[in-house]
């Protein structure tokens, strides 16, 4: 499968526990997203990386997040002392810029995050 | 702000029949729109673009019509078969990469 891969697909933790998760995106694509889904809604922007520089990050992102894509490949995206209202799907996007294809997003599974 | 609004939330259609889902942004500024499909336990698979130079994109099934004097945009589905079934996002983005998303409107097909 070459498209945008997520791990894990889901994740159940206990309020105030950190989780990391991690998006694999198209090999050759050079733009990462990260967005946050709730049921019944659109996923919202969290932040965004070109290679290796994380470019945009949403007021969304709290201090307890933090994004990484250390060699411009994978990214992590860790969750601190999680709070029961963190739970929601985290979607995972990548894109080239430059392209045929107008920096169109290509979407992963998702993880589906429940804090109990 | 920018805000993407869809003008229901579902939509049921008899199989064979063809299928219109709307949405209406606020962001005058937005160049560039997409049509998302979204299957349940799945993340949003994209299903057509269109430019805000353009006013009409076709695709296999599927037409994308923009209308920006009122900020208008619907998806067309031709001849709504079983595997349509699906919640539908349109998204918008402004020059800035994030894309900002619409509710969304599950299309339900019946037989």
């Amino acid at each position: 499968d070459t498209g945008v891969s997520q791990d894990p697909r889901h994740k159940i933790t206990k309020r105030g526990q950190n989780v990391t998760f991690r998006c694999d995106p198209i090999s050759e694509h050079n733009r990462l997203y990260w967005y946050r889904q709730t049921l019944g809604q659109g996923p919202e922007f969290l932040t965004y990386f070109q290679n290796e520089a994380q470019l945009e990050k949403s007021r969304l992102l709290s201090d307890r997040f933090s994004a990484e894509r250390p060699k411009g490949s994978f990214s992590t995206l860790e969750i601190q002392r999680t709070e029961q209202g963190d739970s929601a799907m985290y979607l995972c996007a990548s894109s080239l810029v430059g392209g045929p294809t107008y920096n169109e997003q290509f979407f992963g599974p998702g993880t589906r995050l429940t804090v109990l | 702000g920018e805000s993407v609004g869809l003008h229901l939330p579902t939509l049921s259609v008899q199989e064979g029949d063809n299928s219109i889902i709307n949405c209406a942004y606020s962001n005058s500024a937005s160049d560039y729109f997409i049509w998302y499909k979204q299957e349940s336990g799945k993340g949003p698979q994209f299903i057509i673009d269109i430019r805000s130079n353009m006013d009409k994109r076709q695709g296999q099934r599927v037409t994308v019509l923009l209308n920006k004097t009122v900020k208008h945009l619907s998806l067309q589905i031709a001849a709504t078969q079983p595997g349509d079934s699906a919640v539908y996002f349109c998204a918008e983005r402004a020059g800035a990469q994030k894309l900002v998303f619409g509710q969304g409107t599950r299309l339900t097909i019946n037989p």
